[in-house]
């Protein structure tokens, strides 16, 4: 079993839709969580973090974490046709010595928004 | 100019071959990596490195190795390239300060890699 799962899709909406991308994990370590957005022939970049539980928004970005499920969500209010990418969630233990700042992603989540 | 960069940005190879990719950044970073990326398995790290001593193994690093030659250059070798080795090639840099940033990490264009 994926330290971290996330269903690749792809996922495909309309316009002004409200996006909800998961990903859930199993190692309780993970203290950090992140989401990267990524363009076609592009490297990654990150969006948004969190650490530990709850909530954090960004615009029409909102990062959800639920450690005692495991679960973390990105939502996108108001989507819109630049928001097309795939989305990978990442995640860090908390930990110091070799491991600090290592990050385990998940598989990335490709989404389509039509006009 | 981009902060990290990555050469070539595609590379056509045949079985059998060595093949070096890489990475220069101007980001001033001690922490820098090497990942793939394939359709449905995400990105995966084949190697890292925390300063220009200190490399380590990935959850992939089978028929691959690393050379630091800076802290501003790490590159990449496939010493006998293998058609299972074509995927997508990301370098990335991250910083070493504390705080939830630190987490951050700055990737290259990344570099096409075929293996006929």
């Amino acid at each position: 079993q994926k330290e971290v799962e996330q269903d690749p899709g792809p996922l495909s909406v309309p316009e002004g839709a409200i996006v909800s991308l998961n990903c859930t994990y199993s190692n309780s370590a993970f203290q950090y969580f992140m989401w990267y957005r990524q363009y076609s022939r592009k490297g990654p970049e990150l969006l948004m973090y969190t650490y530990s539980s709850g909530n954090k928004e960004d615009g029409r970005f909102t990062a959800q974490v639920d450690k005692s499920s495991k679960y973390i969500s990105l939502f996108i209010r108001d989507s819109q046709p630049s928001d097309s990418a795939t989305y990978l969630c990442a995640m860090s233990a908390n930990a110091g010595g070799t491991s600090y700042g290592k990050l385990t992603f998940g598989q990335g989540t490709i989404l389509t928004v039509h006009p | 100019d981009a902060d990290v960069t990555q050469t070539p940005r595609n590379r056509i190879t045949k079985t059998g071959k060595r093949i070096m990719l890489e990475c220069s950044q101007t980001k001033g970073h001690d922490r820098m990596y090497w990942y793939r990326q394939d359709p449905g398995l995400g990105l995966r790290l084949i190697y890292y490195s925390f300063d220009v001593k200190d490399i380590n193994k990935g959850e992939i690093s089978d028929g691959y190795s690393v050379s630091r030659q800076a802290q501003a250059k790490f590159s990449l070798s496939l010493e006998s390239a293998i058609p299972n080795q074509t995927a997508l090639y990301f370098c990335a840099t991250s910083d070493h300060g504390g705080g939830p940033r630190y987490n951050e990490q700055f990737f290259g264009p990344g570099t096409r890699l075929t293996v006929l």
